[in-house]
């Protein structure tokens, strides 16, 4: 079974420019996760999809975050306009359902310049 | 104050010792309790769970006392590749039964 995959694995970018974060959870899990680690800091929750609804987004730092997951299969994660304290590392995680544990893919390290 | 304040680390040990990694978590509504382990560079990944009777699973042992709101670790006979981030979580807190809380993490270096 493959795991939670994360696309891309590393992103440099300027600050002001458009990024893009793809998570394609595990095939059948339905509740699909973003967290996302800055430096120093711990990991933190960013918001919950539940098939294609958003369950919660509660942790979203401001609307320079956009997150969809049409077709309720992958999801992305867009910043736009990049800031520079958007830098870290962004986590994708799913599970079958929200009693089940979340599996993580290995993170997008995002450094905005 | 932090949800979720592990011991800051880092921990050097020989391996065969036996180390002890500590949590508190500030929300008593809290209502599942894990640690997972996170290579350098890596995703973390699910270590244990951690139930309030206390639970084994090889050399390493978590517990759990809701009363004190506090988590523990335990790993016996230490292994080189035990070596890794340490993360205590904490899953519904915050209003939200879903996400998982994260400490920090506490960083275990076994020395040959």
């Amino acid at each position: 079974e493959a795991g939670v995959t994360q696309f891309p694995s590393h992103s440099v970018i300027e600050k002001g420019q458009t990024v893009t974060l793809r998570c394609d959870p595990i095939s059948g899990h339905d509740n699909l996760y973003w967290y996302r680690r800055v430096m120093g800091k711990e990991i933190k929750f960013l918001l919950h999809f539940v098939k294609e609804s958003k369950q919660d987004e509660s942790g979203m730092p401001n609307n320079r975050f956009l997150a969809e997951r049409t077709g309720g299969t992958y999801s992305t994660l867009k910043v736009q306009p990049a800031e520079l304290e958007d830098s870290g590392v962004y986590f994708c995680a799913s599970s079958l359902d929200g009693i089940q544990p979340q599996h993580f893919g290995d993170g997008t390290r995002l450094s905005i310049l | 104050r932090k949800e979720v304040e592990q011991d800051p680390g880092p921990f050097n040990v020989p391996e065969g010792a036996t180390v002890a990694f500590n949590c508190t978590y500030s929300n008593s509504a809290s209502q599942s309790f894990f640690w997972y382990r996170q290579d350098c560079r890596k995703e973390p990944k699910l270590l244990m769970s951690v139930y309030s009777s206390g639970n084994e699973d090889g050399r390493f042992t978590a517990q759990l006392n809701r009363a004190s709101q506090y988590i523990s670790l335990l790993i016996r006979d230490s292994k080189l590749s035990d070596s890794a981030t340490y993360l205590c979580v904490v899953k519904g807190s915050g209003g939200s039964n879903y996400k998982l809380t994260f400490g920090k993490g506490t960083l275990l270096t076994v020395n040959p």
